[in-house]
C-alpha cells in the first residue's frame, strides 16, 4: 500500500488550494478514504472520509469549506480546501480505512503534505 | 459527542513496562484503536479492535479493555518505541475520534 500526498504550500487566508493523494497497491474503488491533519505540535483531527461509491461525511471544523472527492479511475483521492484560515494550518495525511460494521478507522497513512496558512 | 482522555505523558526506563491509557463514556461499546507516530513520521497503526495486531508489530505490543478505560501496553520498551501514541474510536455522530495522544519516554 502507497499513498502520496501532494498540493501543500503557503496560502493566504481566504484562499483556496486542492490536495491529492496517489494510491497503488490495493483495489482503490473498494475502499472508503480519509483525510486527516496535524496541527503543528498538536494532536490528530479527524476532517473527511468518502465512501467508495463517493458518499461523504465532515467533522464540524471544516463542513462547508472543504470538499473530499475521489477518482476511481486514477486511484486518487482529492481535498479541496476554500476559505482557509490561520488555523488550518496543518500537516494533512490521507488514510486507506477499513470499514466494519460499527463504523471504520485509518489503516495505512501517507506521509502527509504541510499547508501554511499566512499573511 | 465522544471524548478520549489519555495522559499526556508516561515515563518508563528501557527494558520495563509501559502503560497507556484512554478512557471515554461508552468505549466498552466501541472498537478501540492505537496508533503510533514516531517523530517526523505519519501515525502507524498498531492495535486494532480492542486487541488485535496487524501484521509486523511486535508481540510486546499489545491492547485491552475494562470498562471505560482502553489500555495499550508496551512490554520490554526500547529506546526506539518513544513515540506518541493515540487512542481511536468510531463514533456515529463524529465519525473518527482521536484521543489527545500520549507521549512515550524512555528514560
Amino acid at each position: 500500500v502507497q499513498l502520496v500526498e501532494s498540493g501543500g504550500g503557503l496560502v493566504k487566508p481566504g484562499g483556496s488550494l486542492r490536495l491529492s493523494c496517489a494510491t497503488s497497491g490495493f483495489t482503490f474503488s473498494d475502499y472508503h478514504m480519509s483525510w486527516i491533519r496535524q496541527s503543528p505540535g498538536k494532536g490528530l483531527e479527524w476532517l473527511s472520509y468518502i465512501s467508495g461509491s463517493s458518499k461523504a461525511d465532515y467533522a464540524d471544523s471544516v463542513r462547508g469549506r472543504f470538499t473530499i472527492s475521489r477518482d476511481n479511475a486514477k486511484n486518487s483521492l482529492y481535498l479541496q480546501m476554500n476559505s482557509l484560515r490561520v488555523e488550518d494550518t496543518a500537516v494533512y495525511y490521507c488514510a486507506k480505512d477499513y470499514y466494519f460494521a460499527s463504523g471504520s478507522f485509518p489503516t495505512d497513512w501517507g506521509q502527509g503534505t504541510l499547508v501554511t496558512v499566512s499573511t | 459527542s465522544s471524548v478520549l482522555t489519555q495522559p499526556p505523558s508516561v515515563s518508563v526506563a528501557p527494558g520495563q513496562t509501559a502503560t497507556i491509557t484512554c478512557g471515554g463514556i461508552d468505549i466498552d461499546l466501541k472498537s478501540v484503536q492505537w496508533y503510533q507516530q514516531r517523530p517526523g513520521q505519519a501515525p502507524v497503526l498498531v492495535v486494532f479492535e480492542d486487541s488485535a495486531r496487524p501484521s509486523g508489530i511486535p508481540e510486546r505490543i499489545s491492547g485491552s479493555k475494562s470498562g471505560n478505560t482502553a489500555t495499550l501496553t508496551i512490554n520490554r520498551v526500547a529506546a526506539g518505541d518513544e513515540a506518541d501514541y493515540y487512542c481511536q474510536i468510531w463514533d456515529s455522530a463524529d465519525f473518527v475520534v482521536f484521543g489527545g495522544g500520549t507521549r512515550l519516554t524512555v528514560l
